[in-house]
């Protein structure tokens, strides 16, 4: 089956850090370029961060440039995002989502839910 | 950063009426242009690419129009499988979504 399944989502403190991971299967991974979105209770998608099918480019919103790191291994079709300087406003859904054939996100994990707070 | 701008937020429509969602671009986007559906508790998937293209599996009643900095999602008889959030998304050089437009039973 094709999917995309995140992990490492919880509780941390402001200022603190998390490592989420998504895993890959029924496709091969390296072929595509992949992302994460992010979604705040109630609230609306917001795209985080891109990166090539070799990971050689990688893009960040602004919001969160210099605090997360997106990274991939393909070797073990997986992707990561480890984030740091948490605040309030990070709290949020984390989704994988697959690029398809142009830049639109044809697969969808079904996320890991982020809480920030003290 | 283009700003993608929906509306209206929220439309009332009852079951086998049409349904006509509208996103528009603050600069021109050609046709990079994606619709995805969101329902309670689930992920996003998309429904349509290329401003008009069906993704794999939707159906008919969906689709999509427009081009530049103005687009269209209509779905031409709304079944009750049909009632949950609609973003559309750039894809120019970039991402963005709108805020989305919930379609909910009226």
């Amino acid at each position: 089956e094709v999917q995309l399944v995140e992990s490492g989502g919880g509780l941390v403190h402001p200022g603190g850090s998390l490592r989420l991971s998504c895993a890959a299967s029924g496709f091969t991974f390296s072929f595509y370029e992949m992302n994460w979105v992010r979604q705040a209770p109630g609230k609306g998608l917001e795209w985080v961060s891109y990166t090539s099918s070799s990971g050689g480019t990688i893009y960040y919103a602004d919001s969160v440039k210099g605090r997360f790191t997106l990274s991939r291994d393909n070797a073990k079709n997986s992707l990561y995002l480890q984030m740091g300087s948490l605040r309030a406003e990070d709290t949020a859904v984390y989704y994988c989502a697959r690029a398809g054939t142009d830049w639109f996100f044809d697969l969808w994990g079904r996320g890991t839910l982020v809480t920030v707070s003290s | 950063e283009i700003v993608m701008t929906q509306f209206p937020a929220t439309l009332s429509v009852s079951p086998g009426e049409r349904a006509t969602l509208s996103c528009r671009a603050s600069q021109s986007v050609s046709r990079n242009l994606a619709w995805y559906q969101q329902k309670p508790g689930q992920a996003p998937s998309l429904l349509i690419y290329g401003a008009s293209t069906r993704a794999t599996g939707i159906p008919a009643r969906f689709s999509g129009s427009g081009s530049g900095t103005e687009f269209t999602l209509t779905i031409s008889s709304l079944q009750s499988e049909d009632f949950a959030v609609y973003y559309c998304q750039h894809y120019n050089n970039g991402w963005t979504f709108g805020q989305g437009t919930k379609v909910e039973i009226k």
